[in-house]
């Protein structure tokens, strides 16, 4: 079974720093995507950043990039320029890439709340 | 386009009873995935329906049903409420092997 690993609960970065938010996965699957998602109060999970496992080149959006290291698992989140509506639960999940007729099921981490200090 | 929406927001419930909670996926979108978030911790999967058929079921009980209807929309079922069950019912829809849009969840809390 695959499982994601989050091991930072709670982090926190000044104003207009950068901040890393770390996650580790585990599965035997060659081809699959790896998601971060923002949750903030309001419930609503967002999407910030996909990457698919196949492509080699780093998913950047706007102040959002990962670090992917496929031979480590290793899937970490970077925060440029942090901002006050950065401050949420983040969380990372996993997803087959294919599934036949099988389900596409997300399997998430415990998440890491992200507070932003002005 | 309107995103997903939940019914109904919140809601309280007692032990024992059922309850009912309505998702309507993104126009165009023909699955709809059903996943239960507890205070403190990341979604956990509890059905998925594309084309009205169910492709995949978590690690719930039986007293955890779903149905996907015609117009893709969808209904989860829980009977026999436990306080354990309460917990935030978040929607995502998706085409099949795409990428996922959630809902704001309902509120479900058993006293």
């Amino acid at each position: 079974a695959q499982t994601v690993t989050q091991s930072q609960p709670e982090m926190s970065v000044q104003e207009a720093e950068t901040v890393t938010l770390s996650c580790t996965y585990d599965t035997s699957e060659s081809d699959y995507y790896l998601f971060w998602y923002k949750q903030p109060p309001s419930r609503q999970m967002i999407l910030v950043i996909r990457q698919e496992a196949y492509k080699q080149q780093n998913a950047t959006e706007n102040r959002f990039s990962v670090n992917f290291q496929k031979a480590a698992k290793s899937f970490s989140l970077k925060i440029s320029d942090s901002q006050l509506g950065d401050a949420a639960m983040y969380f990372c999940a996993y997803r087959f890439a294919y599934s036949g007729a099988g389900s596409y099921q997300l399997t998430f981490g415990k998440g890491t709340k992200l507070s932003v200090i002005p | 386009d309107a995103g997903v929406t939940q019914s109904p927001t919140h809601l309280i419930k007692t032990r024992g009873q059922q309850v009912t909670l309505r998702c309507s996926p993104i126009s165009g979108h023909k699955s709809v995935s059903w996943y239960q978030q507890v205070l403190g911790q990341g979604p956990q999967f509890i059905f998925q329906y594309y084309e009205k058929e169910e492709r995949g079921r978590g690690n719930f009980p039986d007293r955890f049903s779903a149905r996907q209807f015609p117009n893709y929309s969808s209904e989860l079922n829980v009977n026999a409420l436990l306080l354990g069950d309460s917990a935030l019912y978040l929607c995502a829809s998706s085409n099949i092997q795409g990428g996922y849009t959630f809902g704001s969840g309902t509120r479900l809390t058993v006293v």
